[in-house]
């Protein structure tokens, strides 16, 4: 089976712009976890999407938002990027009542 | 509240054990995992453990867990320099989805 993956793999945005990042779970997965990682504040967790509904929803305002669409690909946005949302950004998938969750190579967003 | 504990580094000598520590403080963890992050990359599930096991072996890998103290750690036998990556403990807190991860210890391995 192919792994998860992510699309763009490097992004460089301007200050107050908006990206998009994308996810293709694993296939048969139908959850999908976004994770920020930043060298200050390490892994940190975004959301969590089970068909197409957020389930769960980390500690990040409201400029973060995302999606999930019928295929369980996924999508993450965010609006007005401030440089401190410069990070590795992680997709994670998971199997219907399965606990493990299988990474995503990451998208490097730079916010200039 | 819900934290992960890990040191910071770690260097050894190729062939030798790793023993890498992470204290939690969710007591209500079902699941604790390691992931291993190789530079550039994204992470990879090593192994986890079941809140109700003490000990869970897989080739090079042994993983223990002291629920009384929450404290697990991850030995790596006969480590090689291709074991030179950054370890992440994690634990499954009590919201299902959302792993809540250390800050995960850089191993240095030397020939």
């Amino acid at each position: 089976k192919a792994g998860v993956t992510q699309t763009p793999r490097y992004l460089i945005k301007t200050r107050g712009q908006q990206v998009t990042l994308s996810c293709s779970p694993i296939s048969g997965h139908r959850s999908v976890s976004w994770y920020q990682q930043t060298p200050g504040q390490g892994l940190q967790f975004l959301f969590e999407y089970f068909s197409e509904t957020q389930r769960n929803k980390g500690n990040f305002p409201g400029r973060f938002s995302g999606r999930q669409f019928s295929n369980s690909r996924s999508e993450m946005n965010v609006s007005t990027l401030e440089l401190g949302d410069s990070a590795l950004y992680l997709c994670a998938s998971s199997a219907a009542g399965v606990h493990e969750q299988y990474f995503g190579p990451g998208t490097r967003l730079t916010v200039t | 509240g819900e934290d992960v504990e890990q040191s910071l580094f770690l260097s050894v000598r190729e062939g030798d054990s790793s023993v890498i520590n992470c204290t939690y403080t969710d007591s209500s963890s079902t699941y604790l995992y390691w992931y291993k992050q190789e530079p550039g990359a994204g992470l990879q599930l090593l192994t986890y453990i079941f809140s109700n096991m003490d000990m869970k072996q897989d080739q090079r890998l042994t993983v223990l867990l002291n629920k009384k103290d929450k404290h697990l750690s991850l030995r790596i036998a006969d480590t090689q320099t291709g074991d030179s990556a950054i370890y992440f403990c994690a634990e499954i807190g009590n919201q299902g989805g959302k792993l809540i991860f250390g800050q995960g210890t850089e191993l240095s391995v030397k020939p």
